[in-house]
């Protein structure tokens, strides 16, 4: 059974610093990995998509790398930003299984402090 | 332009109520989803819908009942509303089952 682990469950970084946020799963056997943002009172936004076959994604400050066959992703955001401020969660897709839905994790609250 | 838009933002009911939250996307995709997020803000699938028809129902009580008139919509209905019901609802959408998900901005549901 897949099983997504987020660490740590909250961070607090001074601005401008580099950070990384790490996922990890337990089945090596997945079809794709989604970084979310999260906002206090607002919906999930996507940040980056990383297809099974691909060993990184970029998107601006934010870069996601994906080791399947240890299990693990990285969010690296660079020079942080008090806007950052969010909670990020992860999300993987199985390759089997019940029409390989989402299975998530429980995010990395984030505080950039000016 | 609104991608995913959910209404209402907020509900307050009381037990034993019956309440819908309504769910919009004009991104034109095919798949829409509920999800429920608790307390402990934990993320879990209840329903997707893709071209109108059920494709995920977890385990779900039978008080929650999804509609999709047309693609574009995914209504959710709960009948005989519990206090265990309380908690944040997202509506989202993908091109397919298996792309990327857009969310709505969350239905906070407080059952009193």
């Amino acid at each position: 059974k897949q099983e997504v682990t987020q660490i740590p469950a909250a961070l607090s970084v001074p601005e401008g610093e580099n950070l990384v946020l790490n996922c990890s799963f337990t089945d090596s056997a997945i079809y794709n990995l989604q970084w979310f943002r999260q906002d206090p009172g607002k919906g999930l936004t996507s940040l980056l998509l990383i297809q099974s076959s691909q060993r990184e994604q970029t998107s601006g400050r934010l870069n996601a790398s994906l080791d399947k066959s240890s299990g693990r992703s990285t969010l690296y955001i660079a020079a942080s930003q008090p806007g950052d401020s969010a909670t990020y969660l992860c999300a993987v897709r199985p390759r089997a299984g019940n029409n390989r839905k989402l299975i998530w994790g429980l995010g990395t609250s984030l505080a950039v402090n000016p | 332009d609104t991608a995913v838009s959910q209404t209402p933002k907020y509900l307050v009911t009381q037990m034993g109520n019956d309440k819908s939250i309504k769910c919009e996307q004009n991104l034109g995709h095919d798949t829409m989803y509920w999800y429920k997020q608790d307390s402990k803000k934990f993320l879990k699938i209840m329903f997707s819908y893709n071209n109108k028809e059920l494709i995920i129902n977890e385990t779900v009580p039978n008080r929650f009942s999804p509609k999709s008139p047309d693609k574009a919509h995914l209504n959710l209905h709960i009948n005989s509303l519990e206090l265990g019901d309380s908690a944040v609802y997202f509506c989202a959408s993908s091109p397919g089952l298996e792309l990327e998900q857009y969310f709505g901005p969350g239905t906070r549901l407080t059952v009193t």
